[in-house]
């Protein structure tokens, strides 16, 4: 079946660090891709998705590129606030049959000032 | 602000009984999601309806029901209560009963079981 892998967190780092969070998925099929954003006590919002190979999405200075070859959606962002502390939540939708999303088990960033 | 409501946002109730959460879909959207998060299990699909009808099924305990109305908003009923319940339940919509658009969840009810 369809799964997600999320590095495991948490993540911690400081203002203005370089921020990737890892995510590969197994799936048939072309599925889109997503990064859902938890932040304390809300829940998820979509940061930002990709339909097909090679794309790009981006959002809030974040990023991240469907690369069917090595199956990942990496999220990366070059300087990262403390209002980015959160948990982030890769997912993926596939194209055909089910179309209930497979969500990673989430990777909270912690981000010291 | 998603769009999508929830009530109660916060439930405090003893093992044994019975609640009923509630949630109102964004104006337009067909679809409806629950989910239940915790600690331990991560995100965890319930279960998925569109226009009323239930459209597709995941980890649902027998002891949770739930329904869509024709006014599109949906009740998740959770029964003989147990602590191991205790979680954040999330509602979330869509546009589509494919699911061919990303969902919009709401802000969740957090439920305590003692």
């Amino acid at each position: 079946g369809d799964s997600v892998t999320q590095m495991e967190g948490p993540v911690t780092l400081s203002e203005e660090a370089f921020l990737t969070i890892n995510c590969t998925y197994t799936a048939t099929g072309y599925p889109s891709l997503f990064w859902y954003v938890q932040y304390p006590g809300e829940g998820l919002q979509l940061l930002l998705k990709a339909t097909k190979a090679d794309d790009k999405g981006s959002n809030k200075g974040f990023e991240a590129t469907y690369r069917k070859e090595t199956t990942s959606f990496h999220l990366e962002k070059g300087s990262v606030q403390v209002s980015d502390s959160a948990v982030y939540f890769c997912a993926l939708r596939r194209s055909g049959g089910s179309y209930i999303p497979t969500f990673g088990r989430g990777t909270s960033l912690i981000v010291h000032p | 602000d998603s769009g999508v409501t929830q009530t109660p946002k916060h439930l405090i109730t003893a093992t044994g009984q019975r609640v009923t959460l509630r949630c109102s879909p964004r104006s337009g959207d067909l679809s409806v999601y629950w989910y239940q998060q915790s600690l331990d299990q991560g995100l965890q699909f319930l279960i998925q309806y569109y226009n009323g009808e239930e459209r597709a099924k995941g980890n649902i305990l027998e002891r949770f029901s739930a329904q869509q109305f024709p006014d599109l908003h949906s009740e998740l009923n959770l029964s003989s209560l147990e602590l191991g319940d205790s979680a954040l339940y999330f509602c979330a919509s869509s546009g589509s009963g494919t699911g061919g658009y990303e969902q919009y969840f709401g802000p969740g009810t957090r439920l305590t079981v003692t």
